[in-house]
């Protein structure tokens, strides 16, 4: 079965402090990873996908098969990064139609 | 733009009640879906539909049925509602093509309280 697993409900940073926001998956056979943000009174959208290998807001994510891992990392954080952030996953037994969202993880980052 | 919106923000119901809950995108999208979204559960799908007239169950689909009579627009209602399915509601459509592929566009979200 796909699984989607966001270990910290919470993480609360300093502004201009590193953020990795955890995610690890199961799933077999060679999904699409994504990083989906929602802020306060906005609707979910979609932040970055692993096939694009490209940086949104200064957020990078990179697959690592190996460790079924696609952790979001950012060098410096800022007040307005602060919201919720999915990881999500689809795949070829959904024929890529569905998505697997993981819990979530809220960002705080105070000044 | 793509847009994609749901026809309340906030709806406050009874138990028992038969409650309906629009969505409509304007983007020819081929695929859209209903959520639920729960603080510490994160979003679970209830159905999806790839087509018109054409549905598939998701994770918990047990309360709920869907309509999609029209491309653009997919109902989901609730036969009777029970105050378990209070939560926030959430529509996503996709494309199944094009530089957006397999991206899903959501609505602002419909919080449902049930009495």
């Amino acid at each position: 079965a796909q699984r989607v697993t966001q270990p910290e409900k919470l993480l609360s940073v300093f502004k201009g402090a590193p953020v990795e926001l955890k995610c690890n998956y199961s799933y077999s056979g060679s999904p699409e990873l994504f990083w989906y943000v929602q802020y306060s009174r906005q609707r979910l959208q979609l932040l970055l996908r692993h096939i694009s290998r490209e940086s949104i807001k200064g957020f990078t994510a990179d697959l690592n098969k190996g460790e079924t891992s696609f952790h979001l990392k950012k060098p410096f954080a800022q007040e307005e990064d602060s919201a919720m952030y999915y990881c999500a996953l689809t795949g070829p037994h959904s024929g890529y139609s569905t998505l697997t969202f993981g819990k979530g993880t809220m960002l705080l980052v105070s000044p | 733009d793509v847009k994609v919106t749901q026809s309340s923000r906030y709806l406050v119901k009874r138990t028992g009640e038969k409650v309906f809950l629009e969505c409509v995108q304007d983007m020819d999208h081929e695929n859209m879906f209903w959520y639920r979204q729960d603080p510490g559960l994160g979003l679970r799908l209830i159905y999806f539909s790839y087509d018109v007239k054409m549905k598939e169950k998701g994770d918990i689909p047990e309360g709920y049925s869907v309509s999609r009579e029209k491309k653009e627009r997919f109902s989901l209602i609730l036969e009777s509602a029970s105050t378990n399915q209070t939560s926030m509601y959430l529509c996503a459509s996709n494309p199944t093509a094009g530089v957006d592929y397999n991206e899903q566009f959501f609505g602002p979200g419909t919080r449902l309280t049930v009495l």
